[in-house]
């Protein structure tokens, strides 16, 4: 969805190094995730927020933070990179009268060396 | 622990063969489950079913949802080249709306 953007879409960071992932969206809703995604293993949740004062852990939350800096932006840092958290990234966002439905970005391919 | 598992894990298929994606979960509280289709990059939304027995529909494809046998069905008929995607099913869950994904069916059809 156009609505839910990204940045970057592609990144290349060394070990130890401190990464941010940045996500916006249009649609107005309040609440926002984190997921990874790595091969044979569908999207885990890392983070998400129902509102800019509520963040909470997800299943794999050790090794990242979060900050929702207002309703339509929510980022995704990694204090200290390693080689495993080498994933896609893809952040997404859902308005609870909808059932679940989620609009998802673009995704970004984070390698880590 | 919420749990949502999806079978087969791959497939391989000729066009023009029909497909069926099982996924059975395992939560409290069901609110809803949703089908998406990953191609390249982000999930796309297919399908929402949160009654059972009634069947959702578009084009090709179809699902049908079984609350009493916690499954759900996703039906691809007359495969085409451009079917070729991981298949994702979710389950929401609770009152907060817990999502749950599966770990997702990869199809490859071949012409």
């Amino acid at each position: 969805d156009a609505d839910v953007t990204q940045t970057p879409r592609n990144r290349i960071t060394k070990t130890g190094k401190r990464i941010m992932l940045e996500c916006s969206q249009t649609k107005g809703h309040d609440r926002m995730y984190w997921y990874r995604q790595d091969p044979g293993l569908g999207l885990r949740l890392i983070y998400y927020s129902f509102d800019v004062k509520d963040i909470n852990k997800g299943e794999i939350s050790d090794g990242y933070s979060v900050s929702r800096q207002a309703q339509a932006k929510f980022s995704l840092s990694l204090e200290s990179a390693i080689p495993n958290q080498t994933a896609l990234y893809f952040c997404a966002t859902s308005d609870p009268t909808l059932q679940g439905r989620q609009y998802f970005g673009p995704g970004t391919r984070l390698t880590v060396t | 622990e919420d749990k949502v598992v999806q079978s087969p894990l791959s497939l391989v298929v000729h066009e023009g063969d029909t497909v069926t994606l099982n996924c059975s979960y395992e939560v409290t509280n069901f609110r809803s489950l949703l089908w998406y289709k990953q191609e390249k990059k982000a999930p796309t939304f297919l399908f929402m079913l949160t009654s059972s027995g009634i069947e959702k529909k578009s084009g090709r494809l179809s699902s049908i949802l079984d609350k009493k046998e916690l499954f759900s069905i996703l039906n691809i008929t007359a495969t085409q080249t451009g079917d070729s995607a991981i298949y994702l099913c979710a389950v929401i869950s609770g009152g907060y709306q817990k999502v749950t994904f599966g770990t997702g069916t990869k199809l490859q059809v071949i012409p």
